[in-house]
């Protein structure tokens, strides 16, 4: 099976700051990738499919990039509200398989 | 709007049974295929199952083969969950999820039902 691996586990930071988030196939997916936030409590929300579409009402400040192995998440000026934790999933075929997830926190 | 309820959570023992249910609406079910994902506290997320739109392709995880059975109802808008043989480490929220239109991303999400496995 494809196993998903995202770095870093956590990361702190500042409003305003750029954060990026790295997401990794075992196997190339070719775009079949999608990110995902769970803010605390609450259920997951899909932000980014085929590795670079936005979904529909997602603030601009997020991007998709990548393809084959190595993606990337981008939030181009961390708001308060973007506190949660972001998983990348590859949904290319079963079994679909998410990452472990990056915990996002203001500094 | 897309509404996902999920039902059917609880406690059971270890060796059990239960049926889940997510009742659908604001989308043509029929439409769509689904997916049953799973989330133990305070853990990540894990994909559980994953049903064609008219029920004739299913696949699912290894650690579920075998002992769920995800099937879905198109006439009544809802999809379910049997699962037997229930084991401690199937203790999570399940959350039953709507595909895109375009891949088998899950493009909306329920809010989940708790299942507890312990004796």
């Amino acid at each position: 099976d494809i196993q998903m691996t995202q770095s870093p586990p956590s990361l702190s930071a500042s409003v305003g700051d750029r954060v990026t988030i790295t997401c990794r196939a075992s196997q190339g997916i070719s775009n079949s990738l999608a990110w995902y936030q769970q803010a605390p409590g609450k259920v997951p929300k899909l932000l980014i499919y085929a590795a670079s579409t936005l979904q529909s009402g997602v603030p601009s400040r997020f991007s998709g990039s990548g393809s084959g192995t190595d993606f990337t998440l981008s939030i181009s000026s961390l708001q308060p509200e973007d506190v949660a934790t972001y998983f990348c999933q590859r949904y290319n075929s079963a079994p679909l398989t998410f990452g472990p997830g990056t915990k996002v926190d203001i500094k | 709007q897309v509404q996902l309820v999920e039902s059917g959570g609880g406690m059971v023992q270890p060796g059990g049974s239960l049926r889940l249910s997510c009742a659908a609406s604001g989308f043509p079910f029929s439409g769509y295929a689904m997916h049953w994902v799973r989330q133990a506290p305070g853990k990540g997320l894990e994909w559980v199952a994953y049903i064609q739109y008219d029920g004739n392709n299913k696949y699912y995880a290894d650690s579920v083969q075998g002992r769920f059975t995800i099937s879905r109802d198109n006439s009544k808008n809802t999809l379910y969950l049997q699962m037997n043989s229930l084991r401690t480490e199937d203790t999570a929220v399940y959350l039953c999820a709507k595909t895109g239109r375009s891949g088998w991303f899950s493009e909306y999400w329920g809010q989940g039902t708790l299942v507890t496995v312990s004796s």
